[in-house]
């Protein structure tokens, strides 16, 4: 079946590091990949996506680059903040089906210490 | 806020009452989505509709649970003879094809004692 496994947390970082949350996944089909984060108290928001090989998403300045010779879909950011602190979660849907149903990794908690 | 909202976001109770979710989506989608979030776990999906039809249900979802959309506009989850282990988040999510993002609500927390 579809999985996605995440690198395990908690991920501590001080204000401006580099940042990397590894991702890799399994898919039965030709999945498009997405990162949802979780801010403390609030609901999960997408943060970026790709859909298909070689797509780079981005937003807020996070990256992730959707690798499929790799099976991967790693989170960047060149230089973090305190307010990036939160779960982050990998996710994957698999094309060709129409249920846009999504297979969540576990997640990694992010803390930016200032 | 025209996000989708859950209701109630807190809900303790004890083994073997029932108890029930609410998720109002965002008005225009038609898909609607439950998944449940237990402690250090990812989203796992539970169901989901489209409109008032139930398309899809996980093998997590026991008989003893049962989600109704009846007008194709909220939805409610219904938990029978609650159990310890049906301790989680309850997490709603909807979504207008094809856009493919789905818009989690805050979730509602069970607790049974």
């Amino acid at each position: 079946g579809d999985s996605v496994t995440q690198m395990e947390g908690p991920v501590t970082l001080s204000e401006e590091a580099f940042l990397t949350i590894n991702c890799t996944y399994t898919a039965t089909g030709y999945p498009s990949l997405f990162w949802y984060v979780q801010y403390p108290g609030e609901g999960l928001q997408l943060l970026l996506k790709a859909t298909k090989a070689d797509d780079k998403g981005s937003n807020k300045g996070f990256e992730a680059t959707y690798r499929k010779e790799t099976t991967s879909f790693h989170l960047e950011k060149g230089s973090v903040q305190v307010s990036d602190s939160a779960v982050y979660f990998c996710a994957l849907s698999v094309s060709g089906g129409s249920n846009y149903k999504l297979t969540f990794g576990k997640g990694t908690l992010l803390t930016v210490n200032p | 806020d025209t996000g989708v909202s859950q209701d109630p976001r807190h809900k303790i109770t004890k083994r073997g009452q029932n108890v029930t979710f609410r998720c109002d989506p965002i008005s225009e989608h038609n898909r609607l989505y439950w998944y449940r979030q237990t402690l250090g776990q990812g989203p796992e999906f539970l169901t989901y509709f489209q409109n008032e039809a139930q398309l899809e249900k996980s093998r997590l979802l026991s008989d003893r649970f049962s989600a109704e959309r009846p007008k194709g506009s909220f939805s409610t989850l219904e938990i029978q003879r609650t159990e310890q282990g049906d301790s989680a988040m309850y997490l709603c999510a909807s979504t207008l094809p094809p856009a493919g993002e789905l818009f989690f609500g805050e979730g509602s927390r069970l607790t049974v004692l």
